[in-house]
């Protein structure tokens, strides 16, 4: 299938600092992308998504931007909380399909 | 309310022996999805269904089967595991077709011995 590229890897933020994870599609039919959090342990679950038709959302300390042209999409977390530590994956569809591709995730860890 | 079940959490299997996951589902979505998750790595789609109709990646290994025999159930065959086929796999159902979100299990993780 199509990639995904996902960076950084790794990410380590103070509390109250932000985030940022970007990421690039290959698949221009491409038109939906969520975002997926995964705490160690648990499942992946959906935090945000953004639909081609939409250059941004946002969604209380969490906001996702979306540029079709350069096929690149961000998250974007303000005001960073130890809670937020997880595992990030952003995804892509297969086409316009509903079939995801992931990326490799980053970690976020957020130190008091 | 667990909406997608996985059993079991923890499979541990002997290389070359026949293994079944299973997922089960209360949310009545018409879509299953079977991902395998390696250490460090993303999800990778294996196969899907959209109610009864079986759609399978290009790149998963023929040693992966799926069956489905109705709306709330799920099952992955592995035929003969390798070693290589130790990992996570995770569950995950979507409402229809067109971008819904998915709704993950907590996945089994898989032992090969």
């Amino acid at each position: 299938g199509e990639n995904v590229e996902q960076h950084p890897s790794t990410l380590s933020v103070q509390e109250g600092d932000s985030a940022v994870i970007k990421c690039t599609y290959s698949d221009s039919a491409s038109n939906y992308f969520p975002w997926y959090k995964q705490e160690l342990g648990k499942r992946p679950q959906l935090i945000i998504d953004i639909r081609s038709n939409v250059g941004e959302k946002k969604d209380q300390r969490i906001a996702v931007t979306l540029n079709k042209t350069a096929k690149h999409f961000s998250l974007h977390i303000t005001e960073t909380q130890p809670e937020d530590s997880a595992v990030y994956f952003c995804a892509a569809s297969i086409g316009s399909g509903y079939a995801l591709n992931f990326g490799k995730g980053t970690s976020l860890l957020v130190t008091p | 309310d667990a909406m997608v079940i996985q059993n079991p959490r923890y499979q541990v299997t002997q290389f070359g022996k026949p293994v079944t996951l299973s997922c089960s589902q209360t949310l009545n979505h018409n879509v299953m999805y079977w991902y395998q998750q390696k250490s460090s790595q993303a999800p990778k789609l294996l196969f899907h269904y959209y109610d009864k109709d079986f759609n399978n990646e290009a790149d998963t290994p023929d040693n992966f089967q799926s069956r489905r025999p109705n709306t709330s159930f799920c099952f992955l065959d592995i035929r003969s595991p390798g070693l290589g086929d130790a990992a996570m796999y995770l569950c995950a159902t979507s409402r229809d077709l067109g971008q819904n979100e998915q709704f993950f299990g907590p996945g089994t993780r898989l032992t090969v011995l």
